[in-house]
């Protein structure tokens, strides 16, 4: 199976900081999603890459930025954090096959 | 509007129990369905999924679409405790590798 890692697992930030969500994938997967996750609202999709240099801007980009340095890496980043971006975020990685391996997600509060 | 739809918000049913969960899609490009079950406190995994008219069974497991209508349900038969979780189902547009998640039903199986 797909092995996606996310870093960190648990995140406390303050209102107007800068914060980094990292995601790997050791599948070689050219997809690279990055989710949040609220009550009542399932999965919404934030960023999505098809390769490295690339990045997409999904349902709900805004206050949010990402990269992909390498086939390997995505990150998400917000450079100034609000709170109400408190969420778990999930970075998932897919192949040709449109299925979609999650990592174990990042717990963000932001104070 | 959001383009998946689930029904029920929420579903106990007891052990042994059939449990059924039902998904719509609002867009007339999708071409694939996919049920994704969460555990509480962790990822989502893919479960099955389905692309063609009529139904498809894994063991306890049956999924059935209906392309006409974009109309997919999942049945559980012999429901165990351990199938107590959230069900996302995800909609996909031909070539094009994103999933739009619904908003999920959470199941809970009750001995």
């Amino acid at each position: 199976e797909a092995a996606v890692t996310q870093s960190p697992r648990n995140k406390v930030a303050v209102t107007g900081g800068k914060v980094t969500l990292s995601c790997n994938q050791t599948n070689n997967h050219n997809n690279m999603y990055w989710y949040r996750q609220d009550t009542g609202h399932g999965l919404r999709l934030i960023h999505y890459s098809y390769g490295a240099g690339s990045t997409e801007k999904g349902d709900i980009p805004d206050g949010y930025k990402a990269s992909r340095p390498s086939q390997e890496n995505f990150s998400l980043i917000l450079e100034l954090a609000t709170p109400s971006q408190t969420s778990v975020y999930f970075c998932a990685s897919g192949g040709t096959g449109r299925e979609q391996y999650f990592g174990p997600g990042t717990r963000l509060t932001v104070l | 509007q959001q383009k998946v739809q689930q029904s029920p918000e929420s579903l106990i049913v007891p052990e042994g129990g059939m449990a059924s969960l039902n998904c719509t899609s609002s867009d007339r490009n999708v071409d694939y369905f996919w049920w994704y079950r969460q555990h509480s406190g962790k990822s989502p995994k893919m479960l099955m999924s389905i692309f063609s008219n009529g139904e498809k069974e894994e063991g306890r497991f049956t999924v059935h679409l209906n392309k006409a209508s974009l109309h997919t349900s999942l049945h559980i038969r012999d429901s165990q405790p351990s199938d107590s979780a959230l069900y996302l189902c995800a909609a996909s547009v031909t070539n094009y590798n994103v999933l739009y998640f619904g908003s999920g039903t959470k199941l809970t199986v009750e001995p």
